[in-house]
């Protein structure tokens, strides 16, 4: 089954409003990485974090340093550039053979 | 310099034809080297990974094949595209052991 889960699938924001994505994994994950598909398709890497939060400018990524089993993306005062697919991705425990990838939530930020 | 580098672009083949992608990853000794697809709109498929030369394995085929012929490459083909096969491909590396993936900018196929 999907290790990842993230939510919500779409989402369209208002500039200048916040908001937060979310990934859920089912089991304890080591670390996570955010990503954001540009209209190219290339992914660009936002944050890769083992624990506690990062910021970047608008963007904020969290990672729960207890039970390792949720992250959230969030964007403050959104702008159209932030438009795009985000992903979130986790190594496996195991072995290093297959990271795990969540569906993406595609975003559009509405002038 | 850019680490990884993924060729070509961009390709538009017909159906039938042959295919060969290729990525090359400088500057990293014996990386984990991996291969994803991605449907129109669609998520990112895992194809096949290789954590040596000459060692891929695979993950969901497609009727596609992959070979690591040096440590810093990775090549993705097959004899007959199909239609299906149309998508963008992404060629991805991680340290051995590591935990972060780093992708190329991806190439994209037109299959027709």
């Amino acid at each position: 089954g999907d290790q990842v889960e993230q939510s919500p699938s779409a989402l369209s924001l208002h500039e200048g409003t916040d908001s937060a994505l979310r990934c859920n994994f089912t089991t304890t994950m080591r670390s996570v990485q955010w990503f954001r598909q540009n209209s190219r398709g290339s992914l660009i890497s936002l944050f890769y974090l083992a624990s506690g939060t990062k910021e970047n400018g608008r963007l904020k990524s969290a990672f729960d340093s207890k039970e390792r089993r949720y992250s959230t993306l969030h964007i403050r005062d959104a702008q159209l550039e932030d438009s795009g697919t985000y992903f979130c991705a986790a190594p496996p425990n195991t072995g290093y053979q297959n990271f795990y990838f969540g569906k993406g939530t595609s975003l559009t930020v509405i002038p | 310099a850019q680490t990884i580098h993924q060729w070509p672009v961009a390709e538009i083949k017909a159906v039938g034809s042959p295919l060969s992608l290729g990525c090359t990853i400088k500057g990293k000794s014996s990386p984990n080297l991996y291969w994803y697809w991605q449907a129109t709109g669609g998520t990112l498929q895992q194809l096949f990974y290789s954590i040596t030369v000459g060692q891929v394995e695979s993950v969901v085929q497609l009727n596609l094949s992959a070979s690591r012929p040096k440590d810093d490459q990775f090549i993705l083909s097959t004899e007959k595209l199909l239609l299906s096969h149309s998508g963008f491909y992404l060629c991805a590396w991680s340290l051995r052991g590591g935990t972060e993936v780093f992708f190329g900018k991806g190439t994209r196929l037109t299959v027709v």
